[in-house]
């Protein structure tokens, strides 16, 4: 089945960039949607078709997807940015096709 | 606005099947645009697809669960429900239900799921 890797966790300070990868074989002729989860809460799109976002993200937050990854980049970070991400792309590779969650990578604003 | 809940046991013992229901407010099940799907989390770890179905019935489930799960829908409640039989101390985790597009052809892989319940969390032990 198809496999999707994260990063574990990336740091970053306040106002600076974080930069998630989302690493897959192929992964940039898939469609890349990533998620925000903070604690104790249900999970949020913030970025889906590898780019686009829904309505109330902030455009500090932009992905792109291509060759063997995805990222998903976060631009001047506030402390609210605190949280876990999820990449999620829908693996039609067999006659059984599925959507897959990669790992999650915990995002700690230093 | 739409909103979704989940409902069931909280604690379920091993080897019974667990039960849960999402009922969707602010919005038609019937709608032709989606598919509605459950995920789970267990505590600690990432988030785990289960399968999705759509108003007319048509299911996909993830193949490393699907000799164990049954999603159906009862569109005259506005709800879809979530079995899952044998389970195990492995199968605690927080429940979800979210929202993702589709139509009778099958589901638009290149939309996300935009809309989630808040979940439920579900233990398994005696």
């Amino acid at each position: 089945s198809y496999v999707l890797t994260q990063p574990p966790s990336v740091s970053v300070a306040p106002g600076k960039t974080a930069r998630i990868t989302c690493g897959g074989n192929n992964i940039g002729s898939k469609s890349v949607h990533w998620y925000q989860q903070k604690p104790g809460q249900a999970p949020v799109l913030v970025i889906y078709y590898d780019s686009d976002r829904p309505s109330g993200i902030p455009e500090r937050f932009s992905g792109s997807n291509s060759g063997n990854t995805a990222t998903l980049t976060i631009s001047r970070v506030e402390a609210g940015d605190e949280a876990d991400y999820y990449c999620q792309v829908w693996d039609s590779s067999s006659d059984h096709p599925f959507w897959v969650f990669g790992g999650g990578t915990k995002l700690t604003v230093l | 606005q739409l909103q979704l809940q989940e409902s069931g046991p909280g604690l379920v013992k091993p080897s019974e099947t667990l039960s849960l229901t999402c009922t969707v407010s602010g919005g038609s099940i019937s709608s032709s645009s989606y598919y509605w799907g459950w995920i789970r989390q267990p505590p600690g770890k990432g988030l785990e697809w289960i399968g999705s179905i759509y108003y007319s019935g048509s299911t996909y489930y993830n193949p490393s669960l699907k000799s164990r799960v049954t999603i159906s829908v009862d569109t005259s409640k506005n709800q879809f429900s979530l079995k899952l039989s044998s389970v195990t101390a492995a199968d605690t985790a927080v429940y979800y239900c979210a929202r993702h597009q589709g139509s009778g052809g099958g589901i638009y892989y290149y939309y996300g799921m935009d809309v989630w319940g808040q979940g439920t969390t579900v233990t398994v032990s005696s």
